[in-house]
């Protein structure tokens, strides 16, 4: 069965550093997403991006934050510069787009610790 | 803001007895609900969904009651097996792409 693949599995950054996390959705999907898991708290959406553009997003989603899909299979979450607060699971999800209410698609997500 | 509440962080259950697991929400614009099962070091992984215009939806094991009256969800596993045993995370859109997730309830099936 097709799955979400996301890299690295575990990202250790400096604070203030850059960090870029990647995904590679299901193929044929069109919709994608980032949620981030703070340790011991709920899932939390960031962004949805439909089109090479963003469709939604959190008020988590602040400037330090963004999405691009560089070519047809990537589709990354930037930091620009991390806090100690950035340190959570990183999700990404992806659903099919033409047919109403389907269920998005997770990957196994990127644990970032911010030092 | 906690759009969606898991109030039960763990249950334990017998197995081939009943899982209840249960989640209320407080926004009644939430149009469509999802239950998603997660396991450590993965992500979650869907399990069933229910739109707003149904009361209850069944695919095996699982059924997923909704009353929209009293805003609650509830998932229901029967028989509980030890694979059952993750964290259950409800979650609610309102319109969009944008789903509001509960804060999971951990279930531990005793064989």
């Amino acid at each position: 069965e097709p799955e979400v693949t996301q890299t690295p599995s575990h990202q250790v950054t400096q604070m203030g550093q850059e960090v870029i996390l990647r995904c590679v959705p299901i193929s044929n999907h069109l919709y994608f997403y980032w949620y981030r898991q703070i340790l011991g708290q709920k899932v939390e959406f960031l962004v949805s991006f439909y089109n090479n553009e963003i469709s939604e997003k959190s008020e988590i989603f602040d400037d330090q934050f963004s999405v691009e899909r560089p070519d047809g299979s990537n589709f990354t979450l930037k930091i620009r510069s991390t806090k100690l607060e950035d340190s959570a699971m990183y999700f990404c999800a992806s659903s099919v787009q033409g047919i109403s209410n389907q269920p998005q698609h997770f990957g196994d997500g990127t644990r970032l610790s911010i030092l | 803001d906690q759009q969606v509440k898991q109030n039960s962080p763990s249950l334990s259950v017998q197995e081939g007895r009943i899982s209840i697991l249960n989640c209320d929400y407080t926004n009644s614009m939430f149009d469509y609900f999802l239950w998603y099962k997660k396991y450590p070091a993965e992500g979650p992984t869907f399990l069933i969904s229910i739109s707003s215009i149904k009361d209850k939806n069944e695919d095996g094991r699982f059924t997923v009651f909704l009353n929209k009256s009293a805003k609650h969800l509830s998932l229901h596993i029967v028989p509980s097996q030890p694979g059952d045993s993750a964290v259950y995370f409800c979650a609610a859109r309102i319109t969009g792409n944008q789903f509001y997730f509960g804060t999971g309830t951990s279930l531990t099936v005793i064989p």
